[in-house]
């Protein structure tokens, strides 16, 4: 079966320093992955997605990237965090192009102070 | 533009009542829908979706929903409520042919013993 990791769970980071969230997708092969952004009391913001290897499309522009190295690997970045990066942070990946469904990893809490 | 509306930001029921979550949606074209659940600090977890055809889906955890096309709406129920069932609902509607995904702002549902 397929599980997807994030890591860290939680992260308090200050202002103006990098980040580097991780995802790993485990029990599939090419993977689509996305990167989305929830801020409290509002929906998910998709940031980020990517069909393959170093293929990556933005959604909407702001501090951060996306990076992926590897298959069932995706990285978003940021060279300095603005406090309204704050928020928590979903990957997800999905199989099929056609018939699509998003499968939700844990999620990573960011707090910059 | 296309949207996915909840109309219901907070919702509080008693354990054993009935259950019903609202969903609408507005696109060109019938999108695929889903309904996904998110327990405080967690990721989001699938509980039904709708491509095509009987327009009654059943899902996961005694929930279902659905399809109303002349009413634009994929609304969530269930017959009896249980403590646990106290999360954050999210609904979302994607189409053939695009990665993106659009989500509603979410219902916070009680539970009340």
């Amino acid at each position: 079966s397929q599980t997807i990791h994030q890591w860290p769970a939680t992260l308090v980071q200050p202002v103006g320093s990098p980040l580097s969230l991780e995802c790993t997708v485990e029990g599939t092969s090419n993977p689509n992955l996305y990167w989305y952004r929830q801020a409290a009391g509002r929906g998910l913001q998709l940031l980020f997605y990517s069909v393959g290897i170093g293929q990556i499309s933005s959604e909407v522009p702001q501090n951060l990237s996306a990076s992926r190295p590897q298959d069932r690997q995706f990285i978003l970045s940021s060279k300095k965090l603005l406090l309204s990066d704050s928020g928590f942070y979903l990957c997800a990946w999905s199989v099929e192009f056609s018939k699509e469904t998003q499968y939700f990893g844990p999620g990573t809490r960011l707090l910059v102070l | 533009a296309q949207s996915v509306t909840q109309p219901d930001i907070h919702i509080t029921v008693s354990e054993g009542a009935s259950l019903e979550l609202r969903c609408n949606y507005s696109y060109g074209a019938t999108p695929y829908l889903f309904w996904y659940v998110q327990s405080p600090g967690q990721g989001l977890q699938l509980l039904l979706k709708y491509f095509s055809g009987d327009t009654l889906v059943q899902g996961i955890k005694g929930f279902e929903a659905e399809f109303k096309r002349s009413q634009s709406s994929f609304n969530l129920r269930k017959p009896s409520v249980h403590w646990s069932d106290a999360a954050e609902y999210f609904c979302a509607a994607g189409t053939s042919g695009t990665y993106k995904y659009i989500f509603g702002t979410g219902t916070r549902l009680k539970v009340l013993a």
